[in-house]
């Protein structure tokens, strides 16, 4: 089955608004990452973080191993956040899973 | 620092055909991976090379696809006798992968190749 559940798949936000991306794990993880796609499909690594919490101007990670899930917290959203984010997964050897990736609109 | 490199941007290639496509990592990264996108399965990992060598080929069609890495400067993707199921995003991403792993863990991908099989 899926190995990683990312969450909502879609979500449309006003300028300024909050959001908060899900992902969960179905096996334990030894790595997780947050990536970020532009519209035109350049990827962009946001996080590398396995585990704790992390936080990038306005963009926060929070993983939690034992819970086997991680978040993506993006604050004042913007118009130019637009775009897929992507959580991805190493749970043994140096196999990087992706989720299918959470869809964001964020409109003026 | 050019970023990871990929070539061509796109290739269209008819039924049958051949396509190759290349991927120059990032000078000092040891690990190379390749993915493939497509709007209904997303990204799929297809295989993975570190200091050269083919560590896990589990994503791989067997049959029609093979991947090299001759020199620590580029690997390729081959496919033979492509299919229309075949068209997607051909994404390279290349890691430090350190001892320790920790950051050095974390995946810079190129811009990819978009192949479409008529």
């Amino acid at each position: 089955g899926q190995q990683v559940q990312q969450s909502p798949a879609s979500l449309v936000l006003q300028e300024g608004e909050n959001a908060e991306l899900q992902c969960n794990f179905s096996t334990s993880l030894n790595s997780m990452q947050w990536f970020y796609q532009r519209p035109e499909g350049s990827l962009v690594s946001l996080f590398y973080n396995p585990s704790g919490t992390k936080q990038s101007g306005r963009l926060t990670s929070t993983t939690v191993i034992k819970e086997r899930r991680s978040s993506l917290h993006i604050s004042s959203s913007q118009i130019t956040d637009s775009g897929t984010y992507l959580c991805a997964m190493r749970a043994g050897g140096y196999k990087v899973v992706f989720g299918s990736g959470t869809r964001l609109l964020v409109s003026p | 620092n050019a970023g990871v490199i990929q070539t061509p941007r796109h290739k269209v290639t008819g039924k049958g055909q051949e396509a190759t496509l290349w991927c120059e990592p990032i000078s000092g990264h040891s690990a190379v991976f390749w993915y493939r996108q497509t709007i209904v399965q997303g990204l799929e990992f297809l295989t993975y090379f570190r200091n050269q060598a083919p560590i896990d080929d589990s994503g791989m069609p067997k049959e029609r696809f093979s991947a090299q890495m001759p020199n620590q400067s580029h690997s390729t993707l081959k496919i033979q006798s492509t299919q229309p199921q075949d068209s997607a995003v051909y994404l390279c991403a290349s890691s430090l992968q350190r001892e320790g792993g920790g950051s050095a863990e974390t995946l810079y991908f190129g811009s990819g190749t978009r192949l479409t099989v008529l």
